[in-house]
This record gives structure tokens, C-alpha cells and sequence, in this order.
């Protein structure tokens, strides 16, 4: 079993809609989740960044973290054709010398 | 800031040749990270630096690789001889220490590797 599970999609959504996208996770570890978004041919880009539970919203844009079931999400609202791009999580532990453990990534197409 | 930087952008190569990839960190960061993606696999952290000194090498996959950081502003990653199963995006990232949002990573375009 992988330590970070993402189902790679594609997730194909008309402008407009709401967009979940999910990890899970095994290792209770993780304090630090984040969401980085991928455009085609180029590297991944930090969208947003939690630390341990809670929510946090930037603009169009939530992430949520729920420890006690090891999961968690992004919201995207009001989805447009330029947020068409690969999606990945990745979470670290609280100790300096822990790796940043990536997920599969969810591919999302947003169709004008 | 210029980001980070790699070259070359696109590398064609055959199987037996040595390819070297190249990164030059974030001015200022401490953390280096080079990754491998592929659809396969994902992305896979392979080898990460600390001040130029290398901390953990588990996800090299074979001794055919191996990664050098000389100094703070240039790493290299070395694959010798090459095969076709290291076809890949090999992306290089770099960060600042420290707490919250310095857990930050900043990824660099990437060098597309295809070996034939």
C-alpha cells in the first residue's frame, strides 16, 4: 500500500462546476499537506498549504485536512478551462529531515 | 528570481550513453531534490541535498545514477550507462528551511530524457 493513495483520473467537469479532488493517507505522521498544480510539459507549482486539520480558503480554491480519517481534499469553485492541469498532493512530517511524499496526481479537464 | 533552473530542456539519447542533467537552485536555498515522474509511477523523489551534503539517496534507483552538488548554486544528476526504462521527466526543486510555509518547494521545467 502506498502512503499517499490519489485516484489519477482523468476528472472531466463543465465550466463552471465544483471540482473535489482527495488523498488518503496511511502514515498519522504528516503535518504538512499541500496541493500543487501541474500544467502540461511544466513542473508542479505550490496552489495551497495546510498545516495539521482544518480548512483554508484562497479564492476560488479549498483545502481541508481531516487527520482523524486521513483524508483530504481540494474544493475548486466556479471551475474555469485554465484550471485544466494535473493535480497532485503531498504531505511531510514535522521533522526536518522528512521527505515530501507525493500522490499519483488527478488529471482535470474543464470543458468551456 | 530567475526560479530554478535545468538544462538541457529535452535530451535523446542512446541506450549506453552517459546523460548528465543539470540544476541551478533558488539563490539562497538549502534544500535541493531531484525527481523522476513517469505515468507509471508518479513522481519519485530520488535523491535530496542539505547544504550541498546529500541526506538521503533510498530512491536512487540503481548505481547507474548518481548526483553531485559541488555548491550551492549547481547539482548534477548523472545516469551512466542510460536505458530506456530511465525515460522520464527528471525534475530538480529546491526550498528554503524552515516552518510553515517554507516547507514550500519550488520546482524547476523539467529536462524530458528519452533514451533509445
Amino acid at each position: 500500500q502506498k502512503e499517499v493513495e490519489q485516484d489519477p483520473g482523468p476528472l472531466s467537469v463543465p465550466e463552471g462546476a465544483i471540482v473535489s479532488l482527495n488523498c488518503t493517507y496511511s502514515n498519522s505522521a504528516f503535518q504538512y499537506f499541500m496541493w500543487y498544480r501541474q500544467y502540461s510539459r511544466k513542473g508542479p507549482e505550490l496552489l495551497m498549504y495546510t498545516y495539521s486539520s482544518g480548512n483554508k480558503e484562497d479564492g476560488r480554491f479549498t483545502a481541508q485536512v481531516d487527520k482523524s480519517s486521513k483524508y483530504i481534499s481540494l474544493f475548486i469553485r466556479d471551475s474555469q478551462p485554465s484550471d485544466s492541469a494535473t493535480y497532485l498532493c503531498a504531505m511531510k512530517g514535522n521533522t526536518g529531515g522528512f521527505k515530501t511524499i507525493f500522490g499519483a496526481g488527478t488529471r482535470l479537464f474543464v470543458k468551456a | 528570481d530567475a526560479g530554478v533552473i535545468q538544462s538541457p530542456r529535452h535530451e535523446v539519447t542512446e541506450m549506453g550513453q552517459e546523460v548528465t542533467l543539470r540544476c541551478k537552485p533558488i539563490s539562497g536555498h538549502d534544500y535541493l531534490f531531484w525527481y523522476r515522474q513517469t505515468m507509471m509511477r508518479g513522481l519519485e523523489l530520488l535523491i535530496y541535498f542539505n547544504n550541498n551534503v546529500p541526506i538521503d539517496d533510498s530512491g536512487m534507483p540503481e548505481d547507474r545514477f548518481s548526483a553531485k552538488m559541488p555548491n550551492a548554486s549547481f547539482s548534477t544528476l548523472k545516469i551512466q550507462p542510460s536505458e530506456p526504462r530511465d525515460s522520464a521527466v527528471y525534475f530538480c526543486a529546491s526550498r528554503l528551511s524552515g516552518t510553515g510555509s517554507r516547507e514550500t518547494q519550488y520546482f524547476g521545467p523539467g529536462t524530458r530524457l528519452l533514451v533509445l
